[in-house]
């Protein structure tokens, strides 16, 4: 079974450029996440989407962060315009959500992350 | 929102020794416990987790047990190998409708060979 994939894997940019990242989650699964992971943290959620839907966007910053879904399945998340703040890994995410039944554990699975140096 | 607090933030230990990684977490309501390894350049990979209907749990070498009262978990690697070395992060979450992962803040764990 085919995992996670993101694209690219590493990616530098000047402050005040736009950068967009790819993910293709799991066949089959409902729920893709988005984490921002600083060195030293551990992942922090910035989107959840389930199918083509937002569930969850509570912690993007909207001003300059937007992730689509729009076919339920590939997504893109996209920086516009980055802060140095902004360096990190971006952790994709995809777990069956709904499909895994009421009270059961939803596991997720990650993508190998793209590493972004905002300079 | 919920609060994870994981502990030590780095750890070292001779192969073949044990190593503990403890965590806190701060809503009652969360009944799921996934532990996570991340190796370097790789996302984080499922290692185990329990729920809190379970005390302990264990899978070979990794165990996890839960402390619900205190709102403790912890993981336990017994004879530690040199591929043990990773980061590894405690999550708490509550299961059902749309399920949110609050993970720690992570333990960088070094096994000398």
């Amino acid at each position: 079974e085919a995992g996670v994939a993101q694209s690219p894997r590493y990616k530098i940019i000047e402050k005040r450029q736009s950068v967009a990242f790819w993910c293709n989650p799991i066949s089959g699964h409902a729920t893709l996440y988005w984490y921002q992971q600083i060195l030293g943290q551990g992942p922090k959620l910035l989107i959840q989407f389930q199918n083509n839907g937002v569930v969850d966007d509570s912690q993007l910053p909207k001003d300059r962060f937007s992730a689509e879904r729009l076919k339920g399945v590939d997504s893109t998340l996209k920086i516009q315009p980055a802060k140095l703040e902004d360096s990190a890994v971006y952790l994709c995410a995809s777990s069956l959500g709904g499909l895994a039944g009421w009270n059961q554990a939803d596991t997720q699975y990650f993508g190998p992350g793209t590493r972004l140096t905002v300079l | 929102g919920e609060n994870v607090e994981q502990h030590p933030s780095t750890l070292s230990v001779q192969e073949g020794d044990s190593a503990v990684i403890k965590c806190t977490y701060s809503d009652s309501a969360s009944n799921y416990f996934p532990w996570y390894k991340q190796e370097l350049g790789k996302g984080p990979q499922l290692i185990i987790d329990i729920r809190s209907n379970v005390g302990e749990k264990k899978d070979q070498r990794i165990a996890v047990t839960l402390n619900k009262t205190a709102k403790h978990f912890s993981l336990h690697i017994t004879e530690t190998q040199p591929e043990d070395s990773a980061v590894y992060f405690c999550a708490a979450s509550i299961t059902g409708g749309y399920q949110k992962v609050t993970f720690g803040t992570g333990t960088k764990l070094q096994v000398i060979p």
